[in-house]
Parts: C-alpha cells; structure tokens; sequence
C-alpha cells in the first residue's frame, strides 16, 4: 500500500501561473482534505471532500479549487499563484468510520516568485 | 466554533527530564489524536484516543484523555534527543462534521 502520496515534491511557480498539485489515496477512505503549512505555524485547512463529487471548504479557500471525481484522487488546483501561496501544501485522508485516524501525505514545497 | 489550544508552545528540556503538554478544546468530543511532526516532514500519528480516560503509551510518551474536563495531555518520560519535534494533538469535534481541529503545535527541543 502506497498509503498517501502526492505530486509534485517541489514547484517553483511565476507570479500568475496555474498549477494542479495531485493527491491520490489507496486506502479507500471517504474523506480527503488539504492544509497548508507556513513556516513556524500550524495547519490550515484549504479544502475537503467527504465522498466523490463532494467538496467543502476550510479556513482559507480563497485562490484554489478542487474536485473530487473518484475515491482516490483530490487535486488542489491553484488558478493564479500568488507570492502569499508559498507554502507547504499537505494533502491528508481519513476513514469516517472506527478509529476515525487522519493520514497525512509526504508534502509539496511551493514556491511562488 | 471548536478551538484547540496547546500549550507551552514552545519547550526547551534537558534530557533525562519530564514534562507534560497540555492540549486543550472548547466543545464536546471523545476523540482526540496526536502528532508528531519533524522538521522538513509530514505528520505521523502518534496516538489514537477514542473514549473518555484513554490512556497509550509508546516508549517514552503516554497521552491521556478526559472528555469531562475536555484535555488530553502527552506526558514524556525521561527525554531523550531523539524526541525533539512538533508535536500537535487534533480534536473530532460532535459539530466540526468530518474535519479535525488542529492545536497550533508544541515544538519540543530536547538538550543533552
């Protein structure tokens, strides 16, 4: 099991790009999010997904999209990347059910110049 | 809303010492995990408390849980280096729907 996994592991992005940051889970969990992490501070959540075709937003939307088409896939779509968007981005899952645990993947380390 | 709120923030110990974080939270839930986080890496989980009074242990960490007075504190034992990170404890709150609610984080410095 590859558990969580994200791509890229690294971007540097221009002012104005776009850019889709992937997320994909084989461990058949329902709920899918996303946080970024700026330096010396916590977790924000950006947005979540509790089940295909269902998203939701967190704390700081503003500036990205997502979809949920399939299970296993969640990506963060930022739609013109802005300097204040640098940051590290973590996707994480969890089941709904039992222990209820969050797993979190390895990270993508964003640049905006 | 629900909050979470750790403290220290910030904690500098010698080894061999003991202390405690606290994590506490501002509504109703019996389900409280905890972190660990290294810097540069993603979060691992440490603990999985699920029910009032809960209490695990693994080597020289013991987290605990007391729905009543809405804490879980993660107790280290004898600290040693190898234990200097970030340490989060995340609250499922009955009216937060799915999404767990992050403290900010205790950074923990462990000196020889």
């Amino acid at each position: 099991n590859a558990g969580v996994t994200q791509t890229p592991k690294f971007q540097v992005l221009k002012t104005g790009q776009s850019m889709t940051l992937q997320c994909a889970q084989d461990m058949n969990h329902e709920y899918m999010s996303w946080y970024r992490q700026d330096p010396g501070m916590g977790l924000r959540l950006i947005h979540y997904s509790v089940g295909a075709g269902i998203t939701d937003q967190g704390e700081v939307p503003n500036g990205y999209n997502v979809s949920r088409s399939t299970t296993e896939d969640f990506p963060l779509r930022l739609l013109s990347a802005a300097p204040s968007q640098t940051s590290v981005y973590f996707c994480a899952t969890r089941q709904l059910t039992g222990r209820g645990e969050q797993f979190f993947g390895p990270g993508t380390r964003l640049t905006v110049l | 809303e629900l909050k979470v709120e750790q403290n220290p923030l910030f904690l500098s110990m010698q080894e061999g010492k003991n202390y405690t974080i606290y994590c506490n939270y501002s509504t109703t839930s019996d389900r409280l995990y905890w972190y660990r986080q290294d810097p540069g890496k993603s979060l691992e989980s440490l603990f999985v408390l699920l029910s009032n009074g809960a209490v695990k242990q693994e080597g020289r960490l013991m987290a605990s849980l007391d729905t009543k007075a809405r804490l879980s504190t993660l107790h280290i034992t004898a600290a040693v280096h190898d234990l200097s990170a970030t340490y989060f404890c995340a609250v499922d709150g009955e009216t937060s729907g799915s999404r767990l609610t992050f403290g900010e984080g205790t950074q923990l410095t462990v000196n020889p």
